[in-house]
């Protein structure tokens, strides 16, 4: 058990730039996790992968946000045009099946100048 | 939308005492869990407890769930300074007996234990 791995650590980019966020869960895990958790906040929910399904989005991802999990193996995040707003960390879980204990990485944190 | 409220947002205590944490939901649940966040990290599972449960121990965790009162309360007992950290409760919705899975968290409450 290696644990979820998170890539990069820190972004901080320009407003109007494209950022993309890689996690990499644990290797049995089925289901795999986005939270976004903003300073003081706990994580809110962005999106969940089943294999390599995305079986729900939140209304938090708006249409400039995509996420994907090929061969349900490691997932992707990407946030086209960024938004003063987006800055937040960002953080992925894992689990082995849907009610069990979900694994967290130590999450991307995102800085927008 | 955040579903859980937490109580009190912020605890102060001397090591070797008992901290207790308080969390409420609205909905249905599933499960209800417990996770640590150190500052900067990510979040660290401690307890799940099902709705079918009252009282789960693990260690110096005691955490009791009331679905009546759609509450739950986290105890560590014997306090150190390494349980500094902000302690969330987080809901796994019931969806006809299933969990989806996605968890909503609470606020969450924030522990500083001095030596």
């Amino acid at each position: 058990d290696t644990g979820v791995s998170q890539d990069p650590r820190h972004k901080i980019t320009k407003r109007g730039q494209n950022v993309t966020f890689r996690c990499d869960p644990i290797s049995e895990h089925n289901r795999l996790y986005w939270y976004r958790q903003t300073l003081g906040q706990g994580p809110e929910f962005l999106t969940y992968f089943q294999n390599e399904a995305q079986l729900e989005k939140s209304r938090l991802l708006s249409d400039r946000f995509s996420a994907e999990r090929p061969k349900g193996s490691f997932s992707t995040l990407e946030i086209q045009r960024t938004e003063q707003g987006d800055s937040a960390m960002y953080l992925c879980a894992s689990s082995l099946i849907s009610d069990q204990p979900q694994h967290f990485g130590d999450g991307t944190r995102l800085s927008i100048l | 939308s955040q579903q859980g409220e937490e109580d009190p947002q912020a605890l102060s205590i001397q090591e070797g005492e008992n901290a207790t944490m308080n969390c409420s939901y609205k909905t249905s649940i599933n499960n209800l869990q417990w996770y640590r966040q150190n500052s900067g990290r990510g979040l660290v599972h401690l307890i799940l407890i099902r709705s079918n449960e009252r009282e789960k121990h693990s260690g110096r965790l005691r955490v009791t769930l009331d679905t009546s009162k759609k509450s739950s309360s986290l105890l560590i007992t014997a306090s150190r300074a390494a349980d500094t950290a902000s302690y969330f409760c987080a809901t796994a919705f019931n969806a006809g007996g299933t969990s989806y899975g996605k968890l909503t968290f609470g606020q969450g409450t924030i522990l500083t234990v001095h030596p």
